[in-house]
């Protein structure tokens, strides 16, 4: 059981090339959220998903889409990646109860230089 | 709006005293709320959660931490530190019920330890 898992780990961009982020999960969970971490920030959420084939904005979406064409994966592009998206990425997963708030799983992170 | 405030950016102590780590909530509901933490390069791990069950919540490694809704605040603490708790930790509030475990993060506080 790896849970949550992110590929690559790093990586560096020009300003205007373009990259996608993997994230996949293998604990069934229905919902899936990319977040972004900048220092003194906290983590702030870029998109989510709460089912195959859904996604939607989360707080800071612009420069961003995403897909999730399987259940257990979360792709996060950058179209013309800009300095600002400097940051540390990290993808997220929970198990949907409907009832309670649950906890949600995190990748390891990818650190992403835009130059 | 839901908003989660950590009091202290860096908190050092020394190893085998106690740590309290300061978080404060406003929400206009009865949030659940979670504390993770961050070791360096490495992704967020659930520490302990508040789902409005017993005020006082144990988490691993030691650490608990006490919801108190008159003060709005879901504090920390450990009675003797440990050179590994070293890491980011980050006080996390629920937001308005969504369609998703939609929650809020604090900016984080860096705990360091000393010898």
């Amino acid at each position: 059981n790896a849970g949550v898992t992110q590929t690559p780990k790093f990586r560096v961009l020009k300003t205007g090339q373009s990259m996608t982020l993997l994230c996949a999960q293998d604990m069934n969970h229905e919902y899936m959220y990319w977040y972004r971490q900048d220092p003194g920030m906290g983590l702030r959420l870029i998109h989510y998903s709460v089912g195959e084939g859904t996604t939607a904005k989360g707080e800071v979406p612009d420069g961003y889409n995403v897909s999730r064409l399987k259940k257990q994966n979360f792709l996060l592009g950058l179209e013309s990646a800009a300095p600002s998206q400097t940051s540390v990425y990290f993808c997220a997963s929970s198990l949907r109860t409907g009832i309670i708030y649950n906890e949600q799983f995190f990748g390891p992170g990818t650190r992403l230089t835009v130059l | 709006a839901q908003s989660v405030t950590q009091l202290d950016s860096h908190v050092s102590v020394s190893e085998g005293t106690p740590v309290l780590l300061r978080c404060n909530y406003s929400s206009s509901y009865s949030p659940s709320l979670f504390w993770y933490v961050q070791h360096p390069n490495k992704g967020l791990q659930l520490l302990l959660k508040y789902t409005s069950a017993a005020t006082l919540v144990k988490g691993i490694n030691g650490f608990e931490a006490e919801f108190k809704k008159s003060e709005t605040s879901f504090h920390l603490t450990k009675p003797s530190a440990h050179m590994s708790d070293a890491a980011e930790y980050f006080c996390v509030v629920s937001d308005i019920q969504t369609s998703y475990d939609k929650v809020i993060f604090g900016p984080g506080t860096s705990l360091s330890v000393i010898p």
